[in-house]
């Protein structure tokens, strides 16, 4: 079965210091990963996705995320944070293949501070 | 610019009535999903279709929840009779899914549905 982990409820970070939201998940064979953002009262965005290839993609808002197979994580991470990021961030999973199910984590809640 | 559009987009009811959610996804995906967002569960998958087809509908009380696609413009989520603990926003979602690489799966939300059932 699927699933994932979003062990932090809230992140609060600095403007302008470096930001790390953590996820971990659990699938069989190989995963395709989904990072979103929501703002309030708004439906998910989309960030950015790991599918195959290099382990660190890049996605919108400077936001890029790191594919750790053996620890089966895919944190989202960025350089320097802004107080415009403060938003609820959910890490999503899907089973690669035919399959078309996808699950999301709990969310984590991304504060920055001036 | 495509979008996904759900009605309505607030709702108010008593407990016991019959409530209907909408959702009109993007043309031309294949997929299409209900989640249900919470204070306390976060995000649910409630069910969801490929191709108009229902594929796993396991995270609905199925006594009280229904989901269908009448046809490729229109999703529904029924729920009847409502009940207080079904109070929440209801997200409806549209991609495309398919086993090539080409078509990942990442996700168009709508706004949402905002139930209170009283």
């Amino acid at each position: 079965a699927q699933s994932v982990a979003q062990p932090e409820d809230q992140v609060n970070v600095a403007e302008g210091n470096p930001l790390t939201v953590k996820c971990t998940y659990s699938v069989s064979g190989n995963p395709y990963l989904f990072w979103y953002v929501q703002y309030p009262n708004r439906g998910l965005q989309f960030l950015l996705k790991y599918i195959t290839g290099d382990n660190l993609v890049k996605g919108s808002y400077g936001f890029e995320a790191e594919f750790n197979k053996s620890q089966t994580s895919f944190h989202l991470k960025k350089p320097s944070a802004l107080v415009s990021d403060s938003a609820l961030y959910f890490c999503a999973v899907r089973q690669g293949g035919s399959a078309s199910k996808i699950i999301f984590g709990s969310g984590t809640r991304l504060s920055i501070r001036p | 610019d495509a979008r996904v559009t759900q009605t309505p987009r607030h709702k108010v009811t008593e407990m016991g009535q019959e409530v209907t959610m909408r959702c009109q996804p993007i043309l031309g995906h294949n997929t299409v999903f209900w989640y249900r967002q919470t204070m306390m569960q976060g995000l649910e998958l409630l069910a969801y279709f490929r191709n108009r087809a229902p594929l796993d509908d396991s995270g609905m009380p199925k006594d009280r929840f229904s989901a269908e696609m009448p046809d490729a413009t229109l999703a529904t989520l029924k729920i009847q009779p409502s009940e207080p603990r079904d109070s929440a926003v209801y997200f409806c979602a549209s991609g495309l899914v398919s086993p090539s690489s080409r078509h990942t799966g990442e996700l168009f939300f709508g706004e949402g549905s905002r139930l209170t059932v009283l």
